[in-house]
């Protein structure tokens, strides 16, 4: 079955411990992008990667750091977590014009 | 630079009423325009492309570049229509624009 997994799919944190949201794809897509979900806000664009290796900043980049080393993984890094960045986050794979979303994760950054 | 506009937060229409979810766009080359819905705890999935114009489950949206619009529709609206629909807008391939999502409550 094509689909995309995120893990873990809750979290609950403290300021200032790094923490990592995986993301993997079993589709052979190329372009993988993580968003983040807010009320009122939509959907926000933090990065997206074109291919192994080849990774870009979307619209709200701060405070977080992305790989891609292999091309079933993109996992999203959060170096130093800050209460603002308690949100709901979608990875997402693209083939064409369609994108396919991961189930989510919710972190709560207290 | 592009942008994509869903005017209204929450739609709240009665079961076999018509729906319009609106949706404008701000892009200067040749847009690609999607729905999104997200169902209840569930994650987003496609609903929609203008270049398909197709219809699914009663859904249909047209694009129209004179109003630089793409409003979703349907004519009787049903109870597990209710959901979070996102207009979304393909300014290149590295990029999906989506609008502030539209909440639509059917009730019975």
């Amino acid at each position: 079955e094509a689909q995309v997994t995120q893990n873990p799919r809750y979290l609950i944190t403290v300021t200032g411990k790094k923490l990592t949201v995986t993301c993997s794809q079993n589709m052979n897509h190329e372009y993988m992008s993580w968003y983040r979900q807010d009320p009122g806000l939509g959907l926000r664009q933090i990065y997206y990667s074109m291919n192994v290796e080849v990774t870009d900043k979307g619209d709200v980049p701060e405070g977080y750091k992305v790989s891609r080393k292999e091309k079933r993984n993109f996992p999203l890094i959060l170096e130093s977590p800050s209460p603002n960045q308690t949100s709901l986050y979608f990875c997402a794979t693209r083939e064409w014009e369609t994108q396919y979303f991961g189930p989510g994760t919710r972190l709560l950054v207290l | 630079a592009q942008r994509v506009t869903q005017p209204e937060k929450l739609l709240s229409v009665f079961k076999g009423a018509p729906v319009e979810l609106k949706c404008n766009y701000s892009y200067s080359g040749s847009p690609e325009l999607f729905w999104y819905v997200q169902y209840s705890r569930q994650r987003l999935q496609l609903l929609l492309r203008h270049i398909s114009r197709e219809s699914i489950k009663g859904f249909t949206a047209d694009l129209n570049k004179g109003e630089t619009s793409f409003h979703l529709k349907k004519p009787f609206a049903q109870e597990e229509d209710s959901a979070m629909y996102y207009c979304a807008l393909n300014s290149g391939y590295s990029t999906l624009t989506f609008g502030k999502g539209t909440m639509l409550l059917v009730s019975p």
